[in-house]
């Protein structure tokens, strides 16, 4: 069965504090890990995608890394903002050939809260 | 605004009526997806087309719910004799791929469309 387990399940930081979100991945083999940012009660919207063969992603302050031999990937986010507070998920898209592309499997997510 | 549209945004309706989602993909996405999540949980697949061809379906849709993209364009997901298990929200997601090539381009949701089924 496939999963994406994600850790902690939830964060709390200050403003302007770093934090990382942890995302370990069974499904294998796979086409590209994503992640996704989801404010309470919005769609889901992109934040980066890397092939099996990137180890790394910066989009703005967030930076993706991922550890195809480990199944491992990390979400880190620099100097927080209030506007960060949402939940972070983690998304693996299987290379299972034919018709699977397009059965994404997401993990349960982070939810990150940011104090003033 | 030319992101990806559900309709309605939210329904109330009670048990055993049918109910039909709308989902407009972004224009010229041949691939449109539709996932379901319920609070606290990252969303499941449910199914997912390309142009008009529905390729792959979920087992967690019973045989109540069907999906159709008639026309490769705008998509419709239909639960019918809807149960209380059915609550959530529906989400719609469009994105362009070739079909041979591996999937590395944005997919791109809706804002969902919650269910409560009463």
């Amino acid at each position: 069965k496939n999963q994406v387990e994600q850790s902690p399940q939830s964060l709390i930081i200050l403003e302007g504090k770093n934090c990382t979100l942890q995302c370990n991945y069974t499904v294998s083999p796979f086409s590209n890990l994503r992640w996704y940012k989801q404010d309470t009660g919005r769609g889901p919207v992109s934040l980066t995608i890397m092939t099996f063969s990137e180890n790394t992603k910066s989009n703005g302050r967030y930076t993706a890394t991922l550890d195809a031999d480990t199944k491992q990937s990390s979400l880190h986010i620099t100097a927080s903002q209030l506007s960060d507070s949402a939940s972070y998920i983690c998304v693996v898209m299987p290379n299972a050939g034919g018709t699977s592309y397009g059965k994404l499997t997401f993990g349960q997510g982070t939810i990150l809260t940011v104090h003033p | 605004d030319t992101g990806v549209s559900q309709d309605p945004r939210h329904k109330i309706t009670k048990r055993g009526q049918n109910v039909t989602f709308r989902c407009d993909p972004i224009s010229e996405h041949n691939r449109l997806y539709w996932y379901r999540q319920t609070l606290g949980q990252g969303p499941e697949f449910l199914t997912y087309f390309q142009n008009e061809a529905q390729l792959e379906k979920s087992r967690l849709l019973s045989d109540r719910f069907s999906a159709e993209r008639p026309k490769g364009s705008f998509s419709t997901l239909e639960i019918q004799r809807t149960e209380q298990g059915d609550s959530a929200m529906y989400l719609c997601a469009s994105s362009y791929e070739a079909r041979t090539a591996l999937s590395g381009n944005t997919i791109y949701f809706g804002e969902g469309s919650w269910l409560t089924v009463v």
